[in-house]
């Protein structure tokens, strides 16, 4: 059945390292999105992908890098240069188009230690 | 600058009554927008949207109004029922873009 799929669900890194959040999409969506939910504020946009090879940096980008090789794929590293990594990270995808629902992952819960 | 905003952090009502929920933004270039549901540690689901060419969306128990003069919107859930109670964020997407931006969310706790 087609989904969304974020791995792992609970990660746990040490400060100083990278770490890389995995999405994969089976629904044949053109657009990709990762969001970071912190307490009482929402859902921010890291990064987004509206085509295979390109992507664009959302309102929170610093500290982080993606990449979008295959059209199902779309994965998130957290770089040492985030200074406040511990969060819940959210991907997202979409057809691309105007008002297009976006379908979510489960999320995966980073915490730097 | 948070362009969709969201006041109200929380709303406690009681089951069978009227549930509304409220969402402002600030950019007029917004012509989409939508409501996600989500519960802890689950990723947000879908539950309805409306365009900016519309002032209402009816699906089931769940209405959503669109008021473009006051860039507000609000999402009437109608009888609430207790797995209501979750997080609503509403979205807002412009025309050039299929990028949302979502609110601070409201939780809702549906009171048996």
């Amino acid at each position: 059945d087609g989904g969304i799929t974020q791995s792992p669900k609970y990660l746990f890194r040490k400060e100083g390292q990278n770490v890389t959040l995995s999405c994969e999409q089976n629904l044949n969506h053109d657009a990709m999105y990762w969001y970071r939910q912190d307490p009482g504020q929402g859902l921010r946009l890291i990064y987004y992908s509206q085509i295979v090879n390109d992507f664009q940096k959302g309102d929170i980008a610093e500290g982080y890098s993606v990449s979008r090789e295959k059209k199902e794929s779309f994965p998130l590293t957290v770089t040492s240069a985030q200074k406040n990594p511990t969060a819940f990270y959210l991907c997202a995808s979409s057809i691309f188009g105007q008002g297009a629902e976006a379908f979510f992952g489960q999320g995966t819960r980073l915490t730097v230690v | 600058d948070q362009q969709v905003k969201q006041n109200s952090p929380s709303l406690s009502v009681q089951e069978g009554r009227i549930s509304i929920l409220n969402c402002d933004y600030t950019n007029s270039m917004f012509d989409y927008f939508l409501w996600y549901k989500k519960y802890p540690a689950e990723g947000p689901t879908f539950l309805i949207s409306i365009s900016s060419i519309k002032d209402k969306n009816e699906d089931g128990r769940f209405t959503v109004f669109l008021n473009k003069s006051a860039k507000h919107l609000s999402l009437h859930i109608v009888p609430s029922q207790p797995g209501d109670s979750a997080v609503y964020f509403c979205a807002a997407s412009g025309s050039n873009t299929g990028k949302l931006i979502f609110g601070q969310g409201t939780t809702l706790q549906v009171k048996p």
